[in-house]
């Protein structure tokens, strides 16, 4: 079985905080992903990786940065966090390719419930 | 712009009444389409999925989808909804192209006894 694992389940911070969430995937998947879910908005990609040291943003990469120095670990970085950074985040990981030529399906961690304060 | 829109945000059935959950997608070009469902306090994991073939496809738990390319859709269905069925349920879409999914932004569906 694909497992992802994060590194919380809740963490509460303080506003202008440097937060580290920390994902680690033991599949060998080329792909990581870090999402945000909030209610009423679904998920909203924050950024993407499809190899080590590499990194894409996605639709909401304000205020969010990463890091990804092995194949298993994506970290996100929240530099300063603010309040309206309180959010469900949500890491994936997947394959390159399904094999029929389209990307594969992506498996989810349980998720770390981030508090500002 | 590229996106998938959720017809309903919060269903409230039955059980064993028959669930369908609408879901649209505006993208160009060759889409990968997933069901995902997160039961309360769980993970989110894969229900179906669909890439090519069959545009009719079967999912665990009994669910299906069907692929209607000309309608941009690809909707859920089960026949007879169980109380454990509860959940959130989100459609994603990808494109060939790219390898990130696009959620829509979920339906909550509560299955009374």
């Amino acid at each position: 079985d694909v497992k992802v694992t994060q590194s919380s389940r809740y963490l509460v911070k303080r506003t202008g905080e440097k937060v580290f969430l920390e994902c680690v995937q033991d599949m060998d998947h080329e792909n990581m992903f870090w999402y945000r879910q909030d209610p009423g908005l679904g998920l909203r990609l924050i950024y993407f990786s499809y190899d080590v040291k590499m990194k894409e943003k996605g639709d909401i990469p304000e205020g969010y940065s990463v890091s990804r120095e092995k194949k298993e670990r994506f970290s996100l970085i929240l530099e300063s966090a603010s309040t309206n950074q309180t959010s469900m985040y949500l890491c994936a990981s997947s394959f390159w390719t399904s094999g029929e030529g389209a990307p594969d399906t992506q498996y989810f961690g349980p998720g770390t419930r981030l508090t500002v304060l | 712009a590229q996106s998938v829109s959720q017809h309903n945000h919060h269903v409230i059935l039955s059980e064993a009444a028959s669930l369908e959950l609408g879901c649209n997608y505006s993208y160009g070009g060759t889409v990968n389409l997933f069901w995902y469902v997160q039961y309360p306090g769980q993970h989110l994991q894969l229900l179906l999925k669909y890439f090519s073939g069959d545009p009719l496809v079967k999912g665990i738990k009994g669910f299906e989808a069907e692929f209607i390319k000309s309608k941009f859709s690809f909707n859920l269905r089960k026949p007879s909804v169980q109380w454990s069925d509860t959940a959130e349920y989100f459609c994603a879409v990808s494109s060939n192209s790219g390898y990130a999914l696009n959620f829509g932004k979920g339906t909550s569906l509560l299955v009374t006894p």
